[in-house]
């Protein structure tokens, strides 16, 4: 059974500073992985998703990251702002509809 | 607004009662599903469906039933709540992009407390 783990759980930075955000996952035999950000209250919106045949995609500041040998992925923000608030969810497609497993959620905080 | 819509946002039961939560999309999406989140765990699947008159069980679907007669509508039926159900409940709809991409549009979600 797939597993999938972020850590860690609640993260605070100042302003301005980059970052990374890390999933790992159990079973390295995935179709794809995905990133989501949750904000509080609402539902999950879609950020990126890498295909196991990539290493990384990149959207604005955002760049997400696949080592799949190694059962990891990292989520990289530049230059982070307040609006950056929000728990940050990775998702991991092992096979199918039904086997989209998500982690647990790392709640980022950008203090001003 | 195209999207997902959730209906109630909080519900508080008591032990025993039924209900149902309601969930419905407007863009024509094959793939409904309901997920309960719940701290620590991640979202977990209860139930799934790949088109209307279609419905699968997911990680955790026991003490829950769904329906899909319209590829609108997926309504998650809690048939006696029990405590251990307290959770946040979100709807999803998608559909197959390509290479097991499922352009996902969740639901803003249902904040249950049984009692």
């Amino acid at each position: 059974k797939q597993e999938v783990t972020q850590i860690p759980a609640a993260l605070s930075v100042p302003e301005g500073e980059n970052l990374v955000l890390n999933c790992s996952f159990t079973d390295s035999a995935i179709y794809n992985l995905q990133w989501f950000r949750q904000d509080p209250g609402k539902g999950l919106t879609s950020l990126l998703l890498i295909q196991s045949s990539q290493r990384e995609q990149t959207s604005g500041r955002l760049n997400a990251s696949l080592d799949k040998s190694s059962g990891r992925s990292t989520l990289y923000i530049a230059a982070s702002q307040p609006g950056d608030s929000a728990t940050y969810l990775c998702a991991v497609n092992s096979g199918g509809y039904q086997k989209v497993t998500f982690g647990t959620g790392t709640k980022l905080q950008v203090i001003p | 607004n195209a999207g997902v819509t959730q209906t109630p946002k909080f519900q508080v039961l008591k032990t025993g009662q039924s209900m149902t939560l309601q969930c419905a999309q407007d863009m024509n999406h094959e793939y409904m599903s309901w997920y309960r989140q719940d701290p620590g765990m991640g979202l977990r699947l209860i139930h799934y469906s790949v088109g209307a008159g279609i419905t699968d069980q997911g990680e955790v679907p026991n003490g829950y039933n769904v329906s899909r007669s319209t590829t609108e509508d997926f309504p998650l039926r809690l048939l006696s709540a029990a405590p251990s159900q307290t959770s946040v409940y979100f709807c999803a709809s998608s559909y197959s992009r390509d290479r097991g991409d499922y352009g996902y549009t969740f639901g803003s979600g249902t904040r249950l407390t049984v009692v």
